[in-house]
This record gives structure tokens, C-alpha cells and sequence, in this order.
């Protein structure tokens, strides 16, 4: 079973949708959880990172932990065609090893 | 792509071939990494280092072999290539500073092993 997991979508939605993106793990120890978002042939760029529970916000994403869960979510409202990218979830326990999931292609439709 | 630069870009080579891949950043980080993605397993990390001439193993590390004499150069070698070793590698920097280690990525190096 891997650490991380993470549906690869591809995920096609409207301009304008809601769209959740989501991660389950399975190592109790991770602490930090953050989403990058790589666009086609380029690297991957942290988008945001959250501590332990609860919520983060920032501008037009969200991203969730629920540790009891061992599940992470990063939503995005009124999705525009820009962020059509690959997103993939990671993992840290705190020090400078970092677990990726495999990462969900998006497609926004204008 | 925060100072980082990988070359060659793109490289197309042979089984059984030595081929090196380098990075090289301008920011000064302790931490440099080398990862391969490949679909369906995300960011594999293949070797990392902490330091010039300190360098440790990642979880696919197998076939390659790293080395670092200079803080910014940080090269990957495959020591003879594979078919399996087809694939997109990144490096990646980080201060070794931060908690957790916000990673920053360079372009990318697609290897083609026929």
C-alpha cells in the first residue's frame, strides 16, 4: 500500500465549478500537507500547505485536513480555465522528506 | 523556477550507456534533491543531499548515483541506463531552514532510454 494516495483523475469540470481534489494516507506521523500544482511540462510549484487539522484559505482555494480521517481535500471555487494543471498532494513529517501523491489531471472548460 | 536550471533538457541515449544529468541553482540551498516522475507513481525521490559531499539515498535510488562538489551543481548519474529509467527527472532545492522544507522545483530533464 502506498503512503499516499490520490486518484488521477483526469477530472473535467465547467468554468465556474467547484472542484475537490482529495488524498488519503496511511503514516499517522505526517504533520504538514500541501498542494502543488504543475502545469504541462513544467515543474511543480507549491500552491499551499497546512499544519495538522483544520482549514486554510487562500483566495480561491481551500485546503482541509481531517487527521482522524487520514484524509486531505484542497477545493477550489469558480474554477477557471488557468487552472487546468496536474495537482498533486504531499506529505512531510516535519523534516525534509516529502511524500507526493501520483496527482490529479484537472481540465476546466471555458 | 526559482534559479534552478537542469540540462540537458531533453536527452534521448541507449541501454547500457552512462548518461549524467545536472542541476544547478542560484539560490544558495542546502538541500538538493533529484526526483523521477513517471505516471500513475507521482514524485519518486531518487537521492537527496544536505550538503556539498553529503548525499544519502532515496526510495529508488537503484541504478543511480549522485554527487555534489559545489553548493549549486548537483549532478544525477545513471550508470547504465535502462529502458525502465525512461522517464521526466526533477531537481529540486530547499533552505534547510523551513519546517516543513518548502521544495522548489527546476524544469525538468525528459530521458528517453531506447
Amino acid at each position: 500500500q502506498k503512503e499516499v494516495e490520490q486518484d488521477p483523475g483526469p477530472l473535467s469540470v465547467p468554468e465556474g465549478a467547484i472542484v475537490s481534489l482529495n488524498c488519503t494516507y496511511s503514516n499517522s506521523a505526517f504533520q504538514y500537507f500541501m498542494w502543488y500544482r504543475q502545469y504541462s511540462r513544467k515543474g511543480p510549484e507549491l500552491l499551499m500547505y497546512t499544519y495538522s487539522s483544520g482549514n486554510k484559505e487562500d483566495g480561491r482555494f481551500t485546503a482541509q485536513v481531517d487527521k482522524s480521517s487520514k484524509y486531505i481535500s484542497l477545493f477550489i471555487r469558480d474554477s477557471q480555465p488557468s487552472d487546468s494543471a496536474t495537482y498533486l498532494c504531499a506529505m512531510n513529517t516535519g523534516g525534509f522528506k516529502t511524500i507526493f501523491g501520483a496527482g490529479t489531471r484537472l481540465f476546466v472548460k471555458a | 523556477d526559482a534559479g534552478i536550471t537542469q540540462s540537458p533538457r531533453h536527452k534521448v541515449t541507449e541501454t547500457g550507456t552512462p548518461v549524467t544529468l545536472r542541476c544547478h541553482q542560484t539560490e544558495n540551498h542546502r538541500y538538493m534533491y533529484w526526483y523521477r516522475q513517471d505516471p500513475g507513481h507521482g514524485l519518486r525521490l531518487i537521492h537527496y543531499s544536505y550538503g556539498v559531499k553529503d548525499t544519502d539515498k532515496g526510495e529508488v535510488s537503484d541504478g543511480y548515483s549522485v554527487s555534489r562538489s559545489k553548493t549549486e551543481d548537483f549532478l544525477l548519474t545513471l550508470e547504465s541506463a535502462t529502458s525502465s529509467q525512461t522517464s521526466v527527472y526533477f531537481c529540486a532545492i530547499s533552505e534547510g531552514r523551513g519546517v516543513p522544507e518548502t521544495q522548489y522545483f527546476g524544469p525538468g530533464t525528459r530521458l528517453l532510454v531506447l
